[in-house]
């Protein structure tokens, strides 16, 4: 299976400021990997595709990036509506496997 | 629009099996994977298996020996169920629509969750 190590675990950062949370594949995943906005009590959504692609309808200041095993969510510009948690996932290989999430507060 | 809904029993008994429907609206499911991924609460999410659009099915080696994943696609329906539940089985249950049916992908749609709590 391939393990997806995330990081940090939690961050606390101040309206409008930038952050970057990061994903690591125990092997090369050719870009296939997802990130998604879990706020509490709701499901997943997706923001993130293809490594890179913006979900229609995301805010412009989410970005993806990386390729072969590390990757990176960047969010520009933090708004209080994106406190949440925040997964990747990889789909080059099953079982899909996801990153054990970034719990993303306001500080 | 597209949409997805999980339905079942709140509470299920240790040893018990759980039975979960999925209800789709706004796409075939010949057209189109639906995947099970749970959560238990506070942590991460495991992906369970999947419902090929051909009606084939894959799942989790860790829970192979004791799920089963079926449909109706009269009713737009996908069922879930698992043998065996033990407490660890505790979690919010969710289907996910995969977004292209070519090759494996992300999920562009989910249900809103069904929590299960296994306890006597």
């Amino acid at each position: 299976d391939i393990r997806m190590t995330q990081s940090p675990a939690s961050l606390s950062a101040s309206l409008g400021e930038t952050v970057n949370i990061e994903c690591l594949a125990s092997e090369d995943i050719y870009s296939d990997l997802a990130w998604y906005q879990q706020k509490p009590g709701k499901s997943p959504q997706l923001l993130i595709y293809n490594a890179n692609s913006l979900q229609n309808g995301v805010p412009s200041r989410f970005s993806g990036s990386g390729s072969g095993t590390q990757y990176s969510l960047k969010i520009n510009s933090l708004q209080s509506e994106d406190v949440a948690t925040y997964f990747c996932q990889q789909y080059n290989n099953y079982p899909l496997t996801f990153g054990s999430g970034t719990k993303l507060e306001i500080k | 629009q597209v949409q997805l809904k999980e339905s079942g029993p709140g509470l299920v008994q240790p040893s018990q099996t759980l039975s979960l429907t999925c209800t789709v609206s706004g796409f075939s499911l010949t057209s189109y994977h639906v995947h099970w991924v749970r959560q238990p609460p506070g942590k991460g999410l495991e992906w369970m298996g999947v419902m090929w659009s051909d009606g084939d099915t894959s799942y989790n080696s860790a829970l192979k020996s004791r799920l089963s994943i079926s449909r109706d696609t009269s009713k737009s329906q996908v069922f879930l169920k698992m043998s065996s539940l033990q407490t660890e089985d505790t979690a919010t249950y969710y289907c996910a629509r995969e977004a292209e049916i070519v090759m494996p992908t992300y999920f562009d749609y989910w249900g809103q969750g069904v929590m299960v709590t296994v306890s006597s």
